[in-house]
């Protein structure tokens, strides 16, 4: 079953404009990852961020995590037509040690409007 | 440093073929995942591997799936007689360790299953 899922599912927004995505989970992590998927590619890493982390940031990337609420959020300011992909945030859960595998929400589709 | 290899790009087999997937990791990654992903949908973790060893199945399907990851070249991944519901897109991954706590997973840009 899923994890946990994030929302929106899909967001449209004008160029300039900042994007904020959210991502609930259930159970305890060690850490969240960030990734990007642009149409028809892979993944790319964006950010990693600790279960003992609050926010991190990475260029025009801000990645919060609130572990009390069992939800992460990752803000794309001052977007760009280039930022327009699918964002999915990935767990890794508690203990880490034999939990290696990300699990991965449904994402959401981000297009930026020129 | 060429990125984790796919091939092939795209795969088309008719119901009851096999198909083959390959995956070369990153120069140096021993540690190789495989993921699938429906149309719209998010990756849904298969598989796990180590040089030699498989660490984790848990997402491979009991029948039709295998998966290896020999000393020399690239992992493979391998449907038997495939049926409609395998088409998707399926994305290896690499990594130098196995420590998800500090390394990322790079990904190549999948292949893309179509079972006619």
């Amino acid at each position: 079953s899923q994890q946990g899922e994030e929302d929106p599912q899909a967001l449209s927004i004008q160029e300039g404009e900042n994007a904020t995505m959210n991502c609930s989970y259930k159970t305890s992590i060690n850490n969240l990852q960030w990734y990007r998927q642009n149409s028809g590619r892979g993944l790319v890493h964006l950010i990693l961020i600790r279960s003992n982390e609050r926010e991190k940031h990475s260029g025009r990337l801000r990645v919060t995590l609130d572990t009390s609420k069992k939800s992460s959020s990752l803000l794309i300011t001052a977007s760009r037509a280039a930022d327009t992909a699918s964002y999915f945030c990935a767990r890794i859960p508690q203990p880490l040690f034999g939990n290696e595998k990300l699990t991965f929400g449904t994402g959401t589709r981000l297009t930026i409007i020129p | 440093n060429a990125g984790v290899m796919q091939n092939p790009r795209h795969l088309v087999r008719r119901r009851g073929q096999e198909a083959r997937l390959r995956c070369s990791p990153m120069k140096g990654h021993s540690h190789v995942y495989w993921y699938r992903q429906l149309p719209e949908e998010g990756l849904k973790f298969m598989v796990y591997l180590q040089k030699e060893n498989i660490i984790d199945e848990s997402g491979m399907p009991k029948e039709r799936f295998s998966a290896e990851f020999p000393k020399e070249g690239p992992s493979i991944l391998r449907i038997q007689q495939v049926v409609r519901g395998d088409s998707a897109a399926y994305f290896c991954a690499s990594s130098p360790t196995r420590d998800r706590g500090r390394s990322p997973l790079h990904f190549g840009n999948g292949t893309r299953l179509t079972v006619t």
